[in-house]
């Protein structure tokens, strides 16, 4: 299993671009989410899924979308990127009936 | 979820036994008690939980007091590459599909291993 995979490693973005996050996972988890970590601080979340076509809100979802389409992927999109949104991006996937969430290698992301 | 207090840091003698503190006081009868890690750079790696009971894997052992106000997560032979950000996270078991299994990150432990 590759686990939970997370492209691209890093991005550098210009205010007012978009762009999308890949997250994938293999181990077939219901459980999806994604966070930010800014520096010096811990991980704060900004979208999860339940499943395929189930997505809601975490502590901190302005300027960010999600869906879910399949099992396997969760892509996180920045709409009109902005300075606040650089922070290393976190997506993690578990079970739901087992708590253990196994976390992406993170993407870098910088917005000028 | 319940609140949790952790110190910012600490240093440990490599070889030697880890003991990093975590309060808890308000913690309920149905949250659990959560360790994860982080290593620089990388993302976060869990080592265990417990309810009430001690527990030990591979990693690392947890103690959670009998009244559940606190607990002690133990790295019994503390290398290098124990170094990293530990974070200690309470919460319920969640198993019913609509509400997920969320984790909220505090500060943590940042703990450097020496030589």
């Amino acid at each position: 299993n590759a686990g939970v995979t997370q492209t691209p490693k890093f991005q550098v973005l210009k205010t007012g671009q978009s762009m999308t996050l890949q997250c994938a996972q293999d181990m077939n988890h219901e459980y999806m989410s994604w966070y930010r970590q800014d520096p010096g601080m811990g991980l704060r979340l900004i979208h999860y899924s339940v499943g395929a076509g189930i997505t809601d809100q975490g502590e901190v979802p302005n300027g960010y979308n999600v869906s879910r389409s399949t099992t396997e992927d969760f892509p996180l999109r920045l709409l009109s990127a902005a300075p606040s949104q650089t922070s290393v991006y976190f997506c993690a996937s578990s079970r739901l009936t087992r708590d253990t969430q196994y976390f992406g290698p993170g993407t870098r992301l910088t917005v000028l | 979820d319940a609140k949790t207090t952790q110190p910012p840091s600490m240093d440990c003698a490599e070889g030697r036994a880890a003991n990093l503190p975590c309060n808890h006081s308000t913690i309920s009868g149905n949250e659990y008690v959560y360790w994860y890690r982080q290593i620089h750079s990388q993302g976060p790696q869990y080592i265990i939980h417990g309810l009430k009971n001690n527990e030990t894997n591979e990693m690392a052992s947890l103690i959670i007091t009998e009244d559940r106000k606190s607990s002690t997560l133990i790295l019994p032979h503390a290398t290098l590459r124990d170094t990293a950000v530990y974070y200690c996270i309470v919460r319920v078991a969640l198993t019913w599909r609509a509400a997920g299994n969320k984790l909220t990150f505090g500060g943590g432990t940042r703990v450097l291993v020496k030589p």
